[in-house]
């Protein structure tokens, strides 16, 4: 099993233009999540999906968007990129309740 | 307010010594508790779970007091392989999502 991988692993944008940054996982879990950390803050939930065709914002959801077209699968957008949104972007998923599994992390700067 | 409080540290000890983390939270509705370990520039990976009678694995020693809303994490006989981050993690159930510490760094020193 790979667990759960992240696309792509770094990522410089300009502000305005746009990306989609890919999560999968090979565990069948039906739970997924998008986090940002940035330093003295921990890690804060974008958005999450608690089965596959299903979406819900998190705390910190602005300037995202997410789709969960297939169980295995993740997708976190930006539309428009800013510069607060330059952070470390991990995601998750757990088969319900417990433990969650992390990817690698995407490191993403925002100019 | 944070909804999960931890010091930051960091806290820097030799090798061999006994060293504890505490974590507050703020929802009386939070269900279950996690400690996770992050690496400088990794992912977080589960420590432990928290029970409400306690739990121990190893060296590690949580404890978890609901009235006071209070976790705690306990070191035994530090090991250099110890140095990492330790976020403390609460779990809103009934909203599927949980919420993180800001995390402790610990550096165990030879």
């Amino acid at each position: 099993n790979a667990g759960v991988t992240q696309t792509p692993k770094f990522r410089v944008l300009k502000t305005g233009q746009s990306m989609t940054l890919l999560c999968a996982q090979d565990m069948n879990h039906e739970y997924m999540y998008w986090y940002r950390q940035d330093p003295g803050m921990g890690l804060r939930l974008i958005h999450y999906s608690v089965g596959e065709g299903t979406t819900a914002k998190g705390e910190v959801p602005d300037g995202y968007n997410v789709s969960r077209l297939k169980k295995q699968n993740f997708l976190l957008g930006l539309e428009s990129a800013a510069p607060s949104q330059t952070s470390v972007y991990f995601c998750a998923s757990t088969p319900g309740g417990d433990e969650q599994y992390f990817g690698p992390g995407t490191r993403l700067t925002v100019t | 307010r944070k909804e999960v409080e931890q010091d930051p540290g960091p806290f820097n000890v030799p090798e061999g010594a006994t060293v504890a983390f505490n974590c507050t939270y703020s929802n009386s509705a939070s269900q279950s508790f996690f400690w996770y370990r992050q690496d400088c520039r990794k992912e977080p990976k589960l420590l432990m779970s928290v029970y409400s009678s306690g739990n121990e694995d190893g060296r590690f020693t949580a404890q978890l007091n609901r009235a006071s809303q209070y976790i705690s994490l306990l070191i035994r006989d530090s090991k250099l392989s110890d140095s990492a981050t330790y976020l403390c993690v609460v779990n809103i159930i009934s909203n599927n999502d949980m919420r993180f510490g800001a995390g402790t760094r610990l550096t165990v020193k030879p």
